[in-house]
């Protein structure tokens, strides 16, 4: 398994603010993903994060909302944008390494926002 | 489109009692993973199993075992001899060889009672 870091682990915000989730792992990794998951719910992917170049998004996702970077293999970052009640959820970061089909997650960021 | 099912919501059982979890899942693909995680309270998603589709073998390790059909697409999921640490909500995933995102079902709370 890889060693995730994700930060912070939770937040509280106000609306129409933003909030930038990191996520930095221990060893290099091919694919790096971040997926939402609202209260009670199951877990949809937002994006996965290529290095070096944009996102690619999932359908019902934009880039203005939800920024991501990925400057290098072990490092990614989702921004919240123009935050609403509705985005209250916990976010995750996921990667795999070479070789694996097996994807690990890191604590997850739980996010209200009030 | 790829889509997981787990149709049971919630499961309780009492502390050594054996607990089967369904998982019902559509691909295009031949070549797909299947897999299962367990989110316990804390939040964090624990990577527990996974299978190829070109494996039908089905296995144990440890208390947890899996029986993989691909002529029903189904993928289940039995921990033996409960224990209350295993109280969580477990959720089944998909990915297609080539993209590696992840498809999860609704998830399935397990209460495991002392």
């Amino acid at each position: 398994s890889a060693v995730i870091s994700q930060k912070p682990s939770r937040d509280i915000c106000q609306r129409g603010t933003s909030l930038t989730i990191q996520c930095q792992v221990d060893s290099q990794v091919t694919m790096m993903f971040w997926y939402r998951q609202q209260p009670g719910q199951s877990l949809t992917l937002i994006a996965t994060a290529n290095q070096g170049s944009e996102a690619t998004y999932e359908s019902g996702f934009v880039i203005d909302k939800f920024p991501i970077s990925r400057p290098n293999l072990t490092f990614s970052t989702l921004t919240v944008s123009n935050m609403s009640p509705e985005d209250s959820s916990i976010y995750l970061c996921s990667v795999l390494r070479r070789g694996n089909t097996e994807a690990f997650f890191g604590q997850g960021t739980r996010l209200t926002v009030v | 489109a790829q889509k997981v099912t787990q149709a049971q919501t919630e499961i309780s059982v009492v502390e050594k009692e054996d607990v089967t979890l369904d998982c019902v899942y559509e691909t295009r693909d031949t070549t797909y993973y299947l897999f299962w995680y367990k989110q316990p309270p804390s939040g964090e998603l624990v990577f527990l199993i996974r299978r190829n589709s070109f494996d039908e073998q089905n296995e144990i390790s440890g208390r947890y075992s899996w029986n993989f059909q691909k002529s029903t697409s189904s993928f289940n999921f039995t921990i033996t001899a409960s224990q209350v640490v295993d109280s969580a909500v477990y959720f089944c995933a998909l990915s297609e060889a080539g993209d590696y995102k992840l498809s999860f079902g609704a998830g399935t709370t397990v209460t495991v009672r002392a």
